[in-house]
């Protein structure tokens, strides 16, 4: 499975922009590019995916490289509750193994009021 | 809508015993999966079901797991006999069909924590 590296942790403030980062440098064709996080003693919840193109959702939005060896995950203003550990996964769309999620150690965020 | 369900949500179980976690996925979806953490560990994917099949079980780490989903509805991880290095969190997941923007989505419940004595 290809590989992510993210930073172990970052901090914040409140209402401030956040930009995790993350590297994949041997990223397939067919390797989609998703963000899940992981509040305390909840189970992992989708932040957002891409594949080539810049997203935006209601929680967040994701910008990719040109060359898609590298995407970062912004969250526009910071609350305490996005307090959580940010995971980027690479997806892989075809084969048997398109459920499989692989996850790191993920980027610890702290948000401090 | 009701999410992804788990059931028990806290287990504690004597070393040599068996334990069967429960998984309600959200009603119409055809994936099921389930995912562990044990201590000190990352999350790791274990299997996935698309209906009643398995679809990809490369996780399961050995003979004394037995993942089960009959009808193609709720499923079932069953550890005979568990041992210590079993303790950790069991995730289930559910997701649509794979394509389009929906089915990229894998939503988890919230875990079902198992403490091997």
């Amino acid at each position: 499975d290809a590989k992510t590296t993210q930073p172990n942790s970052m901090e914040s403030n409140e209402e401030e922009p956040v930009h995790l980062p993350c590297n994949h440098s041997t990223i397939s064709g067919t390797d989609y590019i998703h963000w899940y996080r992981q509040l305390p003693s909840q189970g992992p919840e989708y932040v957002i995916h891409g594949l080539t193109s810049n997203v935006n959702n209601r929680m967040a939005s994701l910008a990719i490289a040109e060359d898609r060896k590298s995407s970062t995950l912004i969250l526009h203003r910071a609350t305490l509750r996005d307090a959580a550990v940010y995971y980027c996964i690479l997806r892989h769309a075809g084969g048997t193994s398109y459920g499989k999620l692989t996850f790191g150690q993920g980027t610890i965020l702290t948000v401090h009021p | 809508e009701a999410g992804v369900t788990q059931f028990p949500s806290h287990s504690v179980i004597e070393k040599g015993q068996t334990v069967t976690l429960r998984c309600d996925p959200i009603s119409g979806h055809d994936n099921l999966y389930w995912y562990r953490r044990v201590m000190g560990k990352e999350i790791k994917f274990l299997l996935h079901f698309v209906k009643e099949s398995k679809q990809d079980e490369s996780g399961m780490p050995n003979n004394r797991f037995l993942a089960e989903r009959t009808g193609g509805t709720y499923s079932t991880l069953k550890v005979q006999p568990a041992e210590l290095e079993d303790s950790g969190v069991y995730f289930c997941a559910s997701s649509q069909v794979w394509g389009g923007a929906s089915g990229n989505t894998i939503y988890f419940g919230e875990g079902s924590w198992l403490t091997v004595v």
